[in-house]
Parts: structure tokens; sequence; C-alpha cells
């Protein structure tokens, strides 16, 4: 079993629609969580932090779920430019980031 | 300013040669990773360095893998007799300290 899973997509999402997906992770010690974006053939960017109480940044709302361990991103009014790959990121028992394999999203005109 | 760099950007070898691949972190940067990306996957590590030290070698899959990082700034991570199964995009990252990791571009490794 993966420590981080994650819908692997494609989510087709009309532009100014709202999106949302979520990731499980298998650590209970896991400490920090993340969500990287990835644009297609480039690195990986940090889009956010997780917090405990949840946290908002601009359009994009994180969500973190101890009990249940899951982590949830919503997008709202998509943009075209919001197309990619995000990665689900948490850290293990020693700091180390674990990623999931990745949801993809496709916004379209 | 600037960010992390890694050289060379494709690497096309053939299986059993040896190769290198170098990354250059973010000046001050104190933490450098290292990470394999397959397609279709998300980064998964491999080697991290605090300072000239490797803190944590426990994602380096075999010894045929190998990283230096002499002077505490530039990395190189060494593969001996690659094999096809190596074939990934090779990731760097720094950081200071725990903060944000900061990732350069990639090497695309290709052994045929």
């Amino acid at each position: 079993r993966k420590e981080v899973e994650q819908d692997p997509g494609p989510f087709n999402v009309p532009e100014g629609a709202t999106v949302a997906f979520n990731c499980t992770y298998s650590n209970s010690a896991s400490q920090s969580f993340f969500w990287y974006r990835q644009d297609c053939r480039k690195e990986p960017k940090l889009l956010m932090s997780v917090y405990s109480s949840g946290n908002e940044d601009g359009r994009f709302t994180a969500q973190l779920n101890r009990a249940s361990q899951y982590i949830s991103l919503l997008i709202r009014d998509s943009k075209l430019s919001d197309s990619a790959t995000y990665l689900c990121v948490v850290t293990d028992s020693w700091g180390k980031l674990q990623f999931g394999a990745g949801t993809q999203v496709v916004v379209t005109p | 300013g600037a960010g992390v760099s890694q050289t060379p950007s494709n690497k096309v070898t053939e299986k059993g040669k040896y190769v290198e691949l170098r990354c250059d972190p973010i000046s001050g940067h104190t933490a450098l990773y290292w990470y394999r990306q397959s397609l279709g996957q998300g980064p998964e590590f491999l080697i991290y360095f605090q300072g000239t030290g490797a803190a944590d070698d426990s994602g380096l899959p075999n010894d045929r893998f190998f990283a230096v990082r002499p002077e505490g700034s530039v990395s190189t991570l060494k593969i001996q007799r690659t094999e096809r199964g190596d074939s990934a995009v090779y990731l760097c990252a720094s950081s200071q300290g725990e903060d944000t990791q900061y990732f350069g571009p990639g090497t695309r490794l290709t052994v045929l």
C-alpha cells in the first residue's frame, strides 16, 4: 500500500467552475502536509502548506482531517492556467517528504 | 535570485555505462535532496544532505547509486552500471534547514 494515495484523474473542469479532490495518507505520525503543483515536464512547485484549521490562498482552499487521515484541495473559479498535476505531500516520521502520484486537472474553455 | 540548477537537462546512455548528474542548489541552502520521478508517479526520495554529510541515504535503491556533496554546495549523483529501469527524471531540491524545498528542473535520464 502506498503511503500517500491520490485519484489520478483527470478531472475535466469547465473554466470558472469549482473542482475538489482529496488524498489519503497512511502514517498517523505525519506532521506536515503540502500541496505541490507540477506542470507537464516541469519540476514540482509548492502551492500551499496545509494547516489543521484549514487555510485559503486566493482561489485555493486546503483542508486537513487528521482523524480520517485525508487532505483536500478545492479550486474555485478555475482558470485555464490551473491545468496541472497536483501532488499531495506529507512528511514521514523523520520529516522526509512523501509524494502522492498526483491528480491531473484539466481546465477547459 | 537564481534557483536550483541541474545539469545535464537530458542524458541518454547505454546500459552498463556510468553517469553523473549535477545539482547546484540555491546559494546558502544547507539542505539538499535528490529524488527520482518515474512516469506517472510522484517524486521518490533518494538521499538527503545536511552540509557535506549524507544525513539520510535510505532511499538509494542499491549500491550502484552514490551521491556526494564535498563542499556543502554542489552535489553529484553517480550511477554505476546503469540499467534500463534507472530511466527516470532525477530531481534535486534544496532548502534552508527544514523550510520549503525548492526543486530544480531535473535531469531526464534515458538508459537504452
